[in-house]
């Protein structure tokens, strides 16, 4: 148990779909973390939330709408994907330091039919 | 995008057996970090490396940075089946956000 939640854990979707993943940390961190986990890829950074403004967008496509109400929650809200952005999705949060170290949800397994 | 080498990408091993994985790359980290992470899991940090040349023990397992703060291996010694998971080296440029390897999945058979 890291301290950080998210649900669902599993998800399976249709393009025309919509739907939103959870994260919650209880580690009281000003930073959140979206990051994409495909096969054969590096861990892939998505949005980054300080204090609940977006600091950065890595170029992520539109289809993929993240929301921060406060510094202990994130969401990312999902529409019409493609199936090449099944992936892992996981949540993380830091305090910012230095070092910026990650503590990281069990991620949202997505699959895009 | 700053590329973090990880090598080797896959290893198998026996229990007992000693193994290091490297973790390259041509920038230079303010700090390193190195996280495991286990099948239906999220990555977990292991140990953070700052200064250039050092060196630090957890039980079994021993990290160092490179003396030029670009490079960084991860030593374990007497692996064990629990040592198993995908090992993720990740690189501090700024305060804002870490670069990841390319991981090496390590798998510990009895």
């Amino acid at each position: 148990e890291t301290g950080v939640t998210q649900t669902p854990r599993h998800l399976v979707m249709g393009m025309t779909n919509k739907k939103s993943l959870k994260c919650e940390q209880h580690l009281g961190h000003n930073a959140m973390y979206w990051y994409k986990q495909s096969a054969k890829k590096p861990l892939e950074l998505m949005f980054v939330y300080n204090f609940k403004e977006q600091t950065e967008n890595n170029s992520v496509p539109s289809r993929f709408s993240p929301e921060c109400p406060n510094s202990s929650h994130l969401f990312l809200h999902l529409h019409t994907l493609q199936p090449e952005d099944s992936a892992l999705y996981l949540c993380a949060s830091s305090t910012r330091t230095t070092h910026n170290e990650q503590f990281f949800g069990p991620g949202t397994r997505l699959t895009v039919l | 995008t700053q590329l973090l080498e990880q090598s080797p990408q896959f290893l198998s091993i026996q229990e007992g057996e000693n193994l290091t994985v490297y973790c390259n790359s041509s920038s230079v980290f303010s700090s390193l970090q190195w996280y495991r992470q286990e099948p239906g899991e999220g990555p977990v940090l292991l140990v953070t490396v700052v200064t250039g040349g050092e060196v630090k023990k957890l039980k079994r397992l021993t990290f160092q940075f490179g003396d030029a703060r670009k490079d960084s291996s991860l030593h374990i010694t007497a692996a064990q089946p629990g040592d198993t998971g995908l090992y993720l080296c990740a690189g501090a440029l700024t305060a804002s956000k870490l670069t990841f390897g390319t991981g090496t999945r390590l798998q510990v058979t009895l």
